[in-house]
């Protein structure tokens, strides 16, 4: 069974702290996709970053930058000197290639709020 | 610009009215996906389409329905035999093909009463 855990429920860190969100899964695929989505106010969840199970790399998009480690099943998301417009909901999600390729599933965590105040 | 509309933002209901939620999307995304949002839990599928007149149930497609006639369109019905329809629900669109990004729209809060 395919599971994503975002253990941490809520965040809330003064404005240009660095902060760390932390996203852990299972799967038993060996072909894998994992994203990060922001969800502000407004509802709409916003696509931030892919990476599939063979790239190792980390990345780095101006403030932001993930961390994936296969050894612990992990995709840790961080946000460098925080704004207030990083308040949101964030949410870590994985896409496995099982027996049913092209469903683009996708299994969510429950979900980060950070709140960054001024 | 290209997107996908929910309409309407928010929705009210009676208890035991059946209530139907709109989608487009005019990214010519051949997938469609409805997911429903509850506090601390996260998104979960309802229901998801790879192509016009077929689609499959989720993971918790019990008291829902769909139709894929057209391409653009994928409407939600909330039916009476949902326990409990009050809730966030987010519709989505992707290129066919199980690793790609998903697309939302801005979501309709229903509550039911």
């Amino acid at each position: 069974a395919q599971k994503v855990t975002q253990a941490q429920t809520e965040i809330s860190v003064v404005e240009k702290e660095d902060v760390t969100l932390d996203c852990v899964y299972e799967t038993r695929d060996t072909t894998y996709y994992l994203f990060w989505y922001k969800q502000p106010p407004s509802g709409e969840l916003v696509f931030l970053i892919r990476r599939n199970s063979f790239d190792e790399q980390n990345e780095i998009s101006g403030r932001y930058s993930w961390n994936f480690q296969k050894s612990t099943s992990s995709f840790n998301f961080t946000i460098t000197a925080s704004q207030v417009v990083d308040s949101a909901v964030y949410f870590c999600a994985l896409s496995g290639r099982g027996r049913s390729s092209n469903t683009g599933k996708l299994i969510f965590g429950q979900g980060t709020t950070l709140q960054v105040k001024p | 610009d290209g997107g996908i509309t929910q309409s309407p933002k928010y929705l009210f209901r009676k208890e035991g009215q059946n209530v139907t939620l709109s989608c487009e999307q005019n990214l010519n995304h051949d997938a469609m996906y409805w997911y429903r949002q509850d506090p601390g839990q996260g998104l979960r599928l309802i229901y998801y389409s790879q192509i016009v007149n077929d689609f499959q149930k989720g993971d918790i497609a019990e008291g829902y329905s769909v139709s894929r006639e057209k391409k653009e369109s994928f409407p939600l019905t909330v039916t009476s035999a949902q326990k409990n329809p009050t809730a966030f629900y987010l519709c989505a669109s992707s290129i066919t093909g199980w690793n790609s990004p998903l697309h939302f729209g801005n979501g309709t809060r229903l509550t039911v009463t």
